[in-house]
Formats: C-alpha cells, structure tokens, sequence
C-alpha cells in the first residue's frame, strides 16, 4: 500500500523567512496530494492541493511543487507569519479516494 | 464543501467500556472514512464506510475492535469496542467530494 514520508518534523522559522516541507510517496498510481493545516484542538483544514497531471499550484503565500517521477513533491510558505504556526500534513491518494497521511510538520513562527 | 456533525466533541471512558461515535453530513457522500490521531501523532486511515456492506478495514484494525455501519449516504457510526487506555485518541469521520477530504470536527475519547 501507498506510504508517505514527511520531512522535517519540527521546523523553526522567524517571521518574514521561508519554509519548506518535503514529502515522498511510494505507489506511482497516486495522483493527488493535498496538503492540512492542523491548529492546536482543531481538526485539519485543506490548505492547498496538487494533482498529478500539474507540476506546481500557488495560492497567495502557499505553493505546491510535484516532481512525479521522483515522486516527490513540496509544501513552500513564503514571508511566513505567526499565523503559520501549526502542524502541517500531506498526504497521498489514488482513484480509492482515501487519503494516507505523512508524519507531520510542527512549524513554528517566531515573532 | 460539506458539513459534517461529529459526536461525542469529547468523552471520558473505562477501560473494558465501549462506546459509539457518530458522523451526520448535511449531505449525500458516497465516499466516508474513519480516521484515528493519537497524541502527537498523525492521521492513520481506521476503515472506509461502505453504504449498505460492511466497512473495508485497513491493515491493523479489524471489525471486532472497531465495528462501522453506514445506513445511508449521510450517516456513519464508529464503536470503539472493550477499551483500553492505548485507544485514547481523536478519532475524525470524513467524507470525499471530488478526492477532497474534509473532516468533522473529532471525537477526543480518554480511556481511563
């Protein structure tokens, strides 16, 4: 079955600089790869999402780079704000439409 | 996107007890799942709730433990069966529109 490895699983950044969150999968028939923001008690917002006839989204501050054949692809925050501060998922899935979920990101923004 | 009821927000449970969740959406989804978080941890996929047969479970988690049923395109309940303190955790319905997944809100259940 699909596996998906998340790196790095704290990450520190000071306000204004840039993060970046790196995920491989191993089932080439993955062909969507959603990334979620977990705030603290809350549940996980979909953030930004990529799928595999695209090699890169962006959203305002968020973007989001696939490399299909390394099967490999990235979470960018730019000028980040404290706001950022939450954990960060992605996760893989193919046509079943079931999601499975790397480790995790805690980034942190400091003021 | 759409809505999704999850209930118990929270509960507080004995060991060897079992207890029922259940997930309400405001709409017809043919695709929910059912999604566990431990403290700390990530998201592991439990079962996928099948309308109308039983749930397909992934590996790890079988029926005795966790059994679902699925009613109906909008309804969904998940028992959390004889548990022990390891089964504390958020356990998260969810449901797929268009290979989106969106999430109730959790059911956080502490097992003493």
């Amino acid at each position: 079955g699909e596996n998906v490895e998340q790196h790095p699983s704290t990450l520190s950044v000071q306000e204004g600089d840039s993060a970046v969150i790196k995920c491989t999968y191993s089932d080439s028939a993955s062909n969507y790869f959603p990334w979620y923001k977990q705030e603290l008690e809350k549940r996980p917002q979909l953030i930004i999402d990529i799928r595999s006839n695209v090699g890169e989204k962006k959203d305002q501050r968020i973007a989001v780079t696939l490399n299909k054949t390394a099967k490999h692809f990235s979470l960018h925050i730019t000028e980040t704000q404290p706001e950022d501060s939450a954990v960060y998922f992605c996760a893989a899935s193919s046509n079943t439409g079931k999601l499975i979920f790397g480790q995790g990101t805690t980034l942190q923004v400091k003021p | 996107s759409a809505v999704i009821s999850q209930k118990p927000s929270r509960d507080i449970c004995q060991r060897g007890t079992s207890l029922t969740i259940q997930c309400q959406v405001d709409s017809q989804v043919t695709m929910m799942f059912w999604y566990r978080q431990q403290p700390g941890q990530s998201l592991t996929l439990i079962a996928t709730a099948n309308q109308g047969s039983e749930a397909t479970y992934e590996s790890g988690f079988v029926i005795d433990k966790f059994p679902i049923s699925r009613p109906n395109l909008t309804f969904s309940t998940l028992t959390v069966s004889n548990m022990s303190p390891e089964d504390s955790s958020i356990y998260l319905c969810s449901v797929s529109g268009a290979n989106v997944l969106t999430f109730g809100a959790g059911s956080r259940l502490t097992v003493l």
